[in-house]
């Protein structure tokens, strides 16, 4: 079974802060994922990566930015976190990109104060 | 860009029943898939389809590529089938896939 974890459940962070939140996959995939849900709204892409330290921006890349160093390993950084970005993180991993689904992890619930 | 729009957005039934939710899209595509959501956040893949249709247990996925439409359903439903079902499409050679807002699916014993 394809297992993707993430860091943290839930985190609390003040506005300002650097946030890192950490995505491992044990699958070997070459693509990883990174959204955000939010009511309302639904899930939207913040960045992807189809290869070790190649990205590219999704729908919402503002404020953040991603770091692909290892295969297995794509992380979300929130530079300066703000209120705005309190949110649900969801990580994701697939094999291939047209024909494939996408395994998600638990995701983390993100809260700037 | 693709429009996908779920209905119905909430969805309250009796243990037993028959359950169907729909999705429709705005464009053509060249996947919808449909997944779960149970409280907690964690997402599940269902489905993935181009046609047709697929079944997996109690659940069924249905396409029609002419009408840009897709149902869920879920046969004898159960309490534990409560969840948030999404569905999702993929466009003809984009990777990126475009959500529904979801359906929140109450199933009472």
């Amino acid at each position: 079974d394809v297992k993707v974890t993430q860091s943290s459940r839930y985190l609390v962070k003040r506005t300002g802060e650097k946030v890192f939140l950490e995505c491992v996959q044990d699958m070997d995939h070459e693509n990883m994922f990174w959204y955000r849900q939010d009511p309302g709204l639904g899930l939207r892409l913040i960045y992807f990566s189809y290869d070790v330290k190649m990205k590219e921006k999704g729908d919402i890349p503002e404020g953040y930015s991603v770091s692909r160093e290892k295969k297995e390993r794509f992380s979300l950084i929130l530079e300066s976190a703000s209120t705005n970005q309190t949110s649900m993180y969801l990580c994701a991993s697939s094999p291939g990109l047209f024909f494939n689904e996408q395994f998600f992890g638990p995701g983390t619930r993100l809260t700037v104060l | 860009k693709n429009e996908v729009e779920q209905s119905p957005q909430n969805l309250t039934a009796q243990e037993g029943e028959f359950i169907t939710i729909n999705c429709s899209y705005s464009v053509g595509i060249s996947a919808l898939h449909w997944l779960q959501q149970h409280p907690g956040g964690g997402i599940v893949s269902l489905f993935m389809l181009s046609s047709g249709k697929k079944k997996h247990g109690r659940l069924i996925a249905t396409i029609n590529i002419q009408e840009k439409h897709s149902s869920l359903h879920i046969t004898a439903s159960h309490p534990r089938d409560s969840a948030v079902y999404i569905c999702a499409a993929r466009g003809g050679s984009n990777y990126k896939l475009t959500f529904g807002k979801g359906t929140l699916l109450t199933v009472n014993p």
